[in-house]
């Protein structure tokens, strides 16, 4: 069951510019949604969050916009860097439940 | 403080076999992921331990199961493998959510290969 989407399997943008990574979700339960950040041979590691009371967090180049309406929630980052590059998994929590989308490789060229 | 911790990293295995990986929390975690990620896919929900509770289960067959410690340590057991099951096993832990409804993420280890042959 895909509670949680990440529609788009790679992203590639010129370092500098705009990556924005998008995330849908069914479950009108989840009130609590992640970002990790995977490198190859390396475990994720979390990158942001925000809870279903927000619609926007910050945190440096990296901000998470969430549209409870939509049940979509995007990452931006700003501006994007090389070593940017990796596997971004959007997840989505529910009473400590955690679901994973498939991840989006993003690629950031020099 | 140290992370989650996996054994072991690597595991290979022959079709039919049994395959027990193993997944060390951070101290004072009680929940406990497990995670597939096979070649070209996302991370797919195995397993779920809380309090040492089997709280919930992804879509997988009965073949795939687990069990928490009183140490709040776990273990998945793989039966009967078959080739498709080779993959990266990962486990997470993560703070029970409290009273105070504070937010937790969940911190994972570097996982397990499996490659069953």
């Amino acid at each position: 069951d895909q509670q949680v989407k990440q529609n788009s399997p790679s992203l590639s943008v010129q370092e500098g510019r705009i990556s924005i990574l998008n995330c849908d979700y069914t479950n009108s339960m989840f009130d609590y949604f992640l970002w990790y950040k995977k490198y190859p041979a390396e475990g994720p590691t979390f990158l942001i969050s925000i809870s279903s009371i927000k619609d926007k967090n910050e945190d440096g180049r990296f901000t998470v916009f969430l549209n409870k309406s939509a049940k979509h929630l995007s990452l931006h980052i700003v501006p994007s860097q090389p070593g940017d590059s990796a596997v971004y998994f959007c997840a989505a929590s529910a009473d400590n439940d955690m679901r994973f989308g498939a991840g989006t490789r993003l690629t950031v060229k020099p | 403080e140290a992370g989650v911790t996996q054994s072991p990293t690597h595991l290979i295995k022959t079709r039919g076999q049994q395959a027990t990986l193993r997944c060390s929390p951070i101290s004072g975690h009680t929940s406990v992921y497990w995670y597939q990620q096979a070649l070209g896919l996302g991370l797919q929900f195995l397993l779920w331990y809380d309090e040492g509770e089997e709280r919930n289960r992804g879509n997988f067959p009965p073949r795939f199961s687990g069990r928490q410690f009183p140490n709040y340590s776990s273990e998945l057991n793989v039966n009967a493998l078959e080739l498709e099951d080779s993959a990266l096993y990962l486990c997470a832990s993560s703070l029970a959510r409290g009273l105070t409804d504070l937010y937790t993420e969940a911190f994972f280890g570097q996982g397990t290969r499996l490659t069953v042959v």
